[in-house]
């Protein structure tokens, strides 16, 4: 599976768009990019994926550059609840044997 | 409602004694995964399982055991064979949709030797 880079840390105020960004330079064709938030000593959580379409669904939007080397995760109206690490995952289709590799992930601080 | 649930939140062993970690999935999910999380580390994959009676080991198996008698259940044993034990315990499960594998995650257990 492709690495990713995400910065380590970002903050946004509350009620405003978070936009967060990943680079995936090294991907393939058939690898998709997920997106999962961690909120401290929870599991984690799903909250998006795409292979080259932009999606969308009640929680997020991601925005896959048309060369699919990098994406955008965006939390159109972020809320204090949505302060969390955020991992960009790059992963291919395994069958269901596939582990998912999480990285460091962006650190998000939303602020009132 | 579906989803994953895992009991304890919280486990307390003593060195040298066996546990089990319970995994419960209502979601009719064919695989089931567990991770290892280490504080401030990334997750490691211990064990999955693609299908009943079926399990294979992931990247830090030793000292773990598994079963899969049921489709929704994928209980977790961490044997006194594991030097480290301590640590966030997740499971997983999945089913293909949409061209691939989405994972789902439990709540996790925390597990503290004392």
């Amino acid at each position: 599976d492709a690495k990713t880079t995400q910065p380590p840390s970002m903050d946004c105020a509350e009620g405003r768009a978070a936009n967060l960004p990943c680079n995936h330079s090294t991907i393939s064709g058939n690898e998709y990019v997920y997106w999962y938030r961690q909120i401290h000593s929870q599991g984690p959580q799903y909250i998006i994926h795409g292979l080259k379409n932009n999606e969308t669904n009640e929680m997020a939007s991601l925005i896959i550059t048309e060369d699919r080397k990098s994406s955008t995760l965006i939390l159109p109206h972020a809320t204090l609840r949505d302060t969390a690490v955020y991992y960009c995952i790059v992963r291919a289709f395994y069958n269901q044997g596939g582990k998912l590799i999480f990285g460091q992930g962006t650190e998000l601080s939303v602020k009132p | 409602d579906g989803g994953i649930t895992q009991s304890p939140k919280y486990l307390f062993r003593k060195e040298g004694q066996n546990v089990t970690l319970s995994c419960e999935q209502n979601l009719n999910h064919d695989a089931m995964y567990w991770y290892r999380q280490d504080p401030g580390q990334g997750l490691r994959l211990i064990y999955y399982s693609q299908i009943v009676n079926d399990f294979q080991k992931g990247d830090i198996a030793e000292g773990y055991s598994v079963s899969r008698e049921k489709k929704e259940s994928f209980p977790l044993t961490v044997t006194s064979a594991q030097k480290n034990p301590t640590a966030f315990y997740l499971c997983a499960s999945s089913t293909p949709e949409r061209g691939t594998d989405t994972q789902y995650f439990g709540p996790g257990t925390r597990l503290t030797v004392l």
